[in-house]
């Protein structure tokens, strides 16, 4: 494979499941993002991992939680989400001195 | 606040004519500027880009021209086709802020663009 992947590609939660989302990237980069896409908003980043360190967290709701256990793996753990966090979730990443930003396919989580 | 801004939702062009879409933004720190195309069920992939020591970048059929003055951007696709069909964002970054703002991007909300045959 290339690129980014992300699975699940589509997820539906109950407001009290557990849940993770996965991505890896195939590209040797050494930054990888989670970003999020609501309805009508723009793409916001939520969390920066450079060398699998977190490096940047942009007000994120613990109910969200990264894990990043090498450079080329990314997790986004969910727990006891709220129906407005029903969003496209997309993983992305870059070497860590790049302004080019691939992204992957996303996940589409909807939460009842 | 948004940084970014896209103000056309949409845009509906002609096979073979012009199409421009827009950007403007309000921080004076952001110094890269980059364009994603997205498809349904796809992730955004990158188009063109343009540092803020340029202002113009020509790839093929796409332009991306810079007017730091105004904080406006635009690409140009010349000539459109209906494959071009898709949601254009506008993205932004302050790499120039020590070199720690490489990835975190601002976006815009997105353009649809629509080519007619």
């Amino acid at each position: 494979e290339t690129g980014v992947t992300q699975t699940p590609r589509h997820l539906v939660m109950g407001m009290t499941n557990k849940k993770s989302l996965k991505c890896e990237q195939h590209l040797g980069h050494n930054a990888m993002y989670w970003y999020k896409q609501s309805a009508k908003k723009p793409l916001e980043l939520m969390f920066v991992y450079n060398f699998k360190e977190q490096t940047e967290n942009n007000s994120v709701p613990s109910r969200f939680s990264p894990e990043c256990p090498n450079s080329s793996h990314l997790f986004l753990h969910l727990h006891t989400l709220q129906p407005e966090d029903s969003a496209l979730y997309l993983c992305a990443s870059s070497q860590d001195s790049g302004q080019l930003v691939n992204f992957g396919p996303g996940t589409r989580l909807l939460v009842l | 606040d948004q940084q970014v801004k896209q103000n056309s939702p949409s845009l509906s062009v002609q096979e073979g004519r012009i199409s421009i879409l827009n950007c403007d933004y309000t921080n004076s720190m952001f110094d890269y500027f980059l364009w994603y195309k997205k498809y349904p069920a796809e992730g955004p992939t990158f188009l063109i880009s343009i540092s803020s020591i340029k202002d113009k970048n020509e790839d093929g059929r796409f332009t991306v021209f810079l007017n730091k003055s105004a904080k406006h951007l635009s690409l140009h696709i010349v000539p459109s086709q209906p494959g071009d069909s898709a949601v254009y964002f506008c993205a932004a970054s302050a790499y120039g802020a020590g070199g720690t703002s490489y990835g975190k991007l601002t976006f815009g909300q997105g353009t649809i663009l629509t080519v007619h045959p």
